[in-house]
């Protein structure tokens, strides 16, 4: 069964600095999504990406953060200079025509 | 903010049925009811969706009321493996697009 995957699991990296998290969605999807969660949280939507551009955005999601789907296949966000309060569990999503999303597994983003 | 109302825990019996209410009295005549379950910190998982049928696949059933202001899951024989945070979720169809909005959700315990 096609599932969503991302790499890395585990990201521990200090602050100021710029990281880059990774995700195959679903091959025949056309949307693509990520959210996150704080730890103890509710997990929060992000933006979401179709036909290679932004379709929406959250309040989180600024200029800080960015999105990519470089190849075709890949889908990355990025954070340009993290801060402790980006500490979180990313998690990407795909969907298509149909009208459910699946997520990955998720990216442990821990800022130090 | 989440368009739903959900108990906050909920225990059951393995091999019991299990049924997770949920309230959505404001719903719109365009809204899907979706559900999603989170096993510890892994990514939502899509369980089911409908619009105002009933509705049944291999894991569950969601039975809507005819009002479509409520709605409940159904897991048909719980297994320890089905002890996760279940979220109801009302979505409209925007070809696809629309983000998913998590509230707190229902946590589930199944029992031995």
């Amino acid at each position: 069964e096609p599932e969503v995957t991302q790499t890395p699991s585990h990201q521990v990296t200090q602050m100021g600095q710029e990281v880059i998290l990774r995700c195959v969605p679903i091959s025949n999807h056309l949307y693509f999504y990520w959210y996150r969660q704080i730890l103890g949280q509710k997990v929060e939507f992000l933006v979401s990406f179709y036909n290679n551009e932004i379709s929406e955005k959250s309040e989180i999601f600024d200029d800080q953060f960015s999105v990519e789907r470089p190849d075709g296949s890949n889908f990355t966000l990025k954070i340009r200079s993290t801060k402790l309060e980006d500490s979180a569990m990313y998690f990407c999503a795909s969907g298509g025509h149909s009208y459910e999303q699946y997520f990955g597994p998720g990216t442990r983003l821990t800022v130090t | 903010d989440a368009k739903t109302t959900q108990p906050p825990s909920m225990d059951c019996a393995e091999g019991r049925a299990a049924n997770l209410p949920c309230n959505h009295s404001t719903i719109s005549g365009n809204e899907y009811v979706y559900w999603y379950r989170q096993i510890h910190s892994q990514g939502p998982q899509y369980i089911i969706h409908g619009l105002k049928n009933n509705e049944t696949n291999e894991m569950a059933s969601l039975i809507i009321t005819e009002d479509r202001k409520s709605s409940t899951l159904i897991l048909p024989h719980a297994t320890l493996r089905d002890t996760a945070v279940y979220y109801c979720i009302v979505r409209a169809y925007q070809g696809g697009s629309e983000k998913l909005v998590f509230g707190k959700g229902t946590k589930l315990t199944v029992n031995p």
